[in-house]
């Protein structure tokens, strides 16, 4: 797989459940870090996990990283329809700039 | 909360035109960035910028592209003669270059069409 591959590909849920969408890259990070995307909109970043962190939490997100298995998780809790969007990680590794390298993304569909 | 800001929203251009995207990178931001993605694909890294000139570019950032910095607040995008393969969103990102201020933030992206 690619650096920051997700999966599930897509991911369809009741409002009110757990949504977890997984990440795996290949090289060794600085840090990961979520973003979600509204159908045909910008990038909104949720969330960033620095590669000595293990877990960590904004809200109702949850964001665990294993940097030995180089995957890294993240949870919605309490789902809601407003959460419907794509959500992909990206990789802060190689590069002076830091450039990131983002995942192919989750497509999660939050059902009222 | 201060925001990355891009312009046009959308754009439609003829094959072999000149196009200049724009981006209002984050004031005491100083690490700017240029991505794309095209439809229904992963979100590429195009090219960054700090202190006036380019730190990184890849292979997808040829001699079509260049970005500027005109001014304090502006970052530019332009592609020479646009092809029918460069429609897709493109994406600024600015970053702070204090010490532990990682996260990149995107603006809200310019959508380009090549006819």
């Amino acid at each position: 797989s690619q650096q920051g591959e997700e999966d599930p590909q897509a991911l369809s849920i009741q409002e009110g459940e757990n949504a977890t969408m997984n990440c795996s890259y290949k090289t060794s990070i600085n840090n990961l870090q979520w973003y979600r995307q509204n159908s045909g909109r910008g990038l909104v970043h949720l969330i960033l996990i620095r590669s000595n962190e293990r877990e960590k939490h904004s809200g109702r997100l949850r964001v665990t990283l294993d940097t030995s298995k180089k995957s890294s998780s993240l949870l919605i809790t309490a789902s809601r329809a407003a959460d419907t969007a794509s959500y992909f990680c990206a990789t802060d590794a190689s590069g002076s700039a830091r450039q990131l390298t983002f995942g192919s993304g989750t497509q999660l569909t939050v059902l009222p | 909360e201060p925001e990355v800001t891009q312009t046009p929203s959308h754009q439609v251009t003829q094959m072999g035109q000149e196009v200049i995207l724009r981006c209002v990178p984050i004031s005491n931001h100083l690490y700017f960035y240029w991505y794309r993605q095209i439809l229904g694909q992963k979100v590429e890294f195009l090219v960054s910028f700090y202190n006036n000139e380019i730190s990184e570019k890849s292979e997808i950032f040829d001699d079509q592209f260049s970005v500027e910095r005109p001014d304090g607040s502006n970052f530019t995008l332009k592609i020479r003669s646009t092809k029918l393969e460069d429609s897709a969103m493109y994406f600024c990102a600015s970053r702070d270059t204090r010490l532990a201020q990682e996260t990149q933030y995107f603006g809200p992206g310019t959508r380009l069409l090549v006819l």
